[in-house]
């Protein structure tokens, strides 16, 4: 089936430099995509999504960008904190018949390094 | 209270016992799920429940039981696992609906479990 991928599986950023952590998705319907974080022992946490009729949005150090022609997410964290670590997901909603289907990426653990 | 709860932390269960998973939250969100996470894997849709009716099923084994008694609860009846059912069980919730806001999911912290 189409599924939704990431570039690096592992991305080590030394304190204070920007990050980027990239996806590439293959569902052509999608039409909101959202990044999650996921620290150690918890659940994905909510970080910033964004719909097919936007190609960029800002959020608090955090910047979603989303190139429908090639089919490729970003999200850029600026001035990466040592907090940020954690892995990194992409997901995709193709709003199947209205109801919240989200399909998760491979994930992307990002290591910062103090 | 935005949060989504779910019990116990960690449940550790022989392959005949019967055990189950519970999540609650009190966001008055009206879509709730569960997904299955193996280690370094991205978490894996198993159900999904709207307005407290099963809506999709993603072919999960019937050892796996769901139950939604009621908006705001969300079970999973475990029964005759296998050793490979070991994973992180996670319960999300969200706003339902085309017109809604904010598509994103409430997740919980997750059910550890491991069958022995």
């Amino acid at each position: 089936g189409e599924s939704v991928g990431l570039h690096l599986p592992t991305l080590s950023v030394q304190e204070g430099d920007n990050s980027i952590i990239n996806c590439a998705y293959s569902n052509s319907a999608s039409d909101y995509f959202i990044w999650y974080k996921q620290e150690s022992g918890k659940g994905p946490q909510f970080i910033i999504d964004i719909r097919s009729n936007m190609d960029k949005r800002q959020g608090q150090r955090v910047t979603v960008l989303l190139n429908k022609t090639v089919k490729h997410l970003s999200l850029q964290i600026a001035a990466t904190q040592p907090g940020d670590s954690a892995v990194y997901f992409c997901a995709e909603n193709p709003d199947s018949g209205g109801y919240q289907k989200v399909t998760f990426g491979i994930g992307t653990k990002l290591q910062v390094i103090p | 209270d935005t949060e989504v709860t779910q019990t116990p932390k960690h449940l550790v269960m022989g392959m005949t016992n019967k055990k189950s998973l519970k999540c609650e939250q009190h966001m008055g969100h009206r879509a709730m799920y569960w997904y299955k996470q193996k280690a370094k894997k991205p978490p894996e849709l198993m159900f999904v429940y709207s307005y407290e009716k099963l809506s999709i099923n993603e072919s999960v084994p019937s050892r796996f039981s769901p139950e939604c008694p009621n908006s705001s609860l969300l079970n999973l009846h475990l029964h005759a696992l296998q050793p490979e059912d070991s994973a992180l069980y996670l319960c999300a919730s969200s706003l339902k609906g085309q017109g809604a806001h904010n598509y994103g999911y409430t997740f919980g912290s997750g059910t550890r479990l491991t069958v022995v």
